[in-house]
């Protein structure tokens, strides 16, 4: 397994809801990543685990919650979002440094 | 801070001609990099990276320090080539994990 799963693929969430997004990996990968990617941007990192610790937060509003049950999964817990949350977002995982990341095809979210 | 630049927002070719995408760097340590390559509704995917050497469907990249560049060179593009691509700095931490920071891309059309 080479690949990197996220579900849902797509997501409308009301600014009230609670949602979470979800990752997975099998490659033996030890670091994870979320990024977000507004449309026609780079993606922009927002958490960072390694070794199912957090290491990494880029000044993420606390709306968002990162979790990392397992060396294999890792999630991403969404709370009173705003619209401008709205966006596209990856989950990466790598192996060691030099290898680049890989990359999930993305949760595409909407906040109405 | 590391920071990458891709000063082509845009950039169109005919099939057949050559094709040079430029990214510049700046970074205090030794910089890794890497190419990324977004098409259209896809996954964004690991292209290149400079520790390698290698080339990819005809893409080869070459890390010059002295002019902390590293452009993505094909000779003949391809109407398949047309995407987004984006190129990739990462802080080498001497671990698992490390931090990847993004250009804004470069959107690459080749014509029939």
């Amino acid at each position: 397994d080479t690949e990197v799963t996220q579900t849902p693929k797509h997501l409308v969430m009301g600014m009230t809801n609670k949602k979470s997004l979800k990752c997975e990996q099998h490659m033996g990968h030890r670091a994870m990543y979320w990024y977000k990617q507004k449309a026609k941007k780079p993606p922009e990192l927002m958490f960072v685990y390694s070794y199912e610790k957090l290491s990494i937060n880029e000044s993420v509003p606390s709306r968002f919650s990162p979790e990392c049950p397992n060396s294999s999964l890792l999630n991403l817990h969404l709370h009173a979002l705003q619209p401008e949350d709205s966006a596209l977002y990856l989950c990466a995982s790598s192996l060691r440094t030099g290898f680049g990341y890989t990359f999930g095809s993305g949760t595409r979210l909407t906040v109405v | 801070a590391q920071r990458v630049t891709q000063p082509e927002k845009l950039l169109s070719v005919f099939k057949g001609a050559p094709v040079e995408l430029k990214c510049n760097y700046s970074y205090s340590g030794s910089p890794e990099l890497f190419w990324y390559v977004q098409y259209s509704r896809q996954r964004l995917q690991l292209l290149l990276r400079h520790i390698s050497r290698e080339s990819i469907k005809g893409f080869t990249a070459d890390l010059n320090k002295g002019e902390t560049s590293f452009h993505l060179k094909k000779p003949f593009a391809q109407e398949e080539d047309s995407a987004m691509y984006y190129c990739a700095l990462s802080e080498d931490s001497g671990g698992s994990n490390y931090k990847l920071t993004f250009g804004k891309g470069t959107l690459l059309t080749v014509n029939p």
